[in-house]
């Protein structure tokens, strides 16, 4: 089966640029993430979905940064105004069921350079 | 707040050269720790999920083992492709499911 599928790959935005990228989780599963990789470190927790239902937005860094997944399958992340700290690697995951040690599974990512 | 560190930083071994990776954690409580690797240019792998001290879970070359305080991941006689980040995270208790992870530890095996 597909695992986690991520676009675009590579974004390369202006300063200033909004950008979207989007998130197809494995299908059936219900919980998804997101998550942010600056280089050298690991992973960091930015948002977390059940079905449609945004549970925990804690680590968005700022108001610039929005989630969605409408209909419970399909996420998008959309940055405003980019700045050049927003360079990273935007990870997605998703899980099949909430609860204990449901073991995530990773895209391969979203490489953003703010130029 | 909750935090993981890994160590070392970086670890360089010969083909065949067991040796063990660190993850050491504080947190409000336990949920369970998970094990990634990371190859360049890819999304963490899942390896395995560790719920209590005193389990040890296995695949392969690798062996993971969990106390209340840590957990090692023990590579038996490696192979150049086990070179990858290892990352380890937490999962916690009221965290919703978000894992914390920690900075990874770079494996490069040499044949």
């Amino acid at each position: 089966g597909a695992g986690v599928s991520q676009s675009p790959r590579y974004k390369v935005a202006k300063r200033g640029q909004d950008v979207a990228l989007r998130c197809d989780p494995i299908s059936g599963h219900v919980s998804l993430f997101w998550y942010q990789q600056a280089l050298g470190q690991g992973p960091e927790f930015l948002t977390y979905f059940q079905n449609e239902a945004q549970l925990d937005k804690s680590g968005l860094p700022s108001d610039r940064f929005f989630a969605e997944r409408p209909e419970g399958s399909v996420s998008t992340l959309k940055i405003q105004r980019t700045q050049q700290e927003d360079s990273a690697v935007y990870l997605c995951a998703s899980s099949r069921i909430p609860g204990q040690g449901s073991e995530q599974y990773f895209g391969p990512g979203t490489r953003l350079t703010v130029t | 707040e909750d935090q993981v560190t890994q160590s070392p930083e970086a670890l360089r071994l010969q083909e065949g050269e067991s040796s063990s990776l660190n993850c050491s954690y504080t947190v409000s409580g336990l949920r369970g720790l998970f094990w990634y690797r990371q190859d360049p240019g890819k999304g963490p792998e899942f390896l395995f999920t560790l719920y209590s001290a005193g389990e040890e879970k296995e695949k392969e070359r690798l062996k993971a083992t969990l106390t209340k305080k840590e957990s090692f991941l023990h590579i038996t006689a490696p192979k150049p492709e086990d070179s990858a980040t290892y990352l380890c995270a937490v999962q916690t208790v009221g965290g919703f499911q978000k894992l914390v992870f920690g900075t990874g530890t770079r494996l490069l095996v040499s044949p």
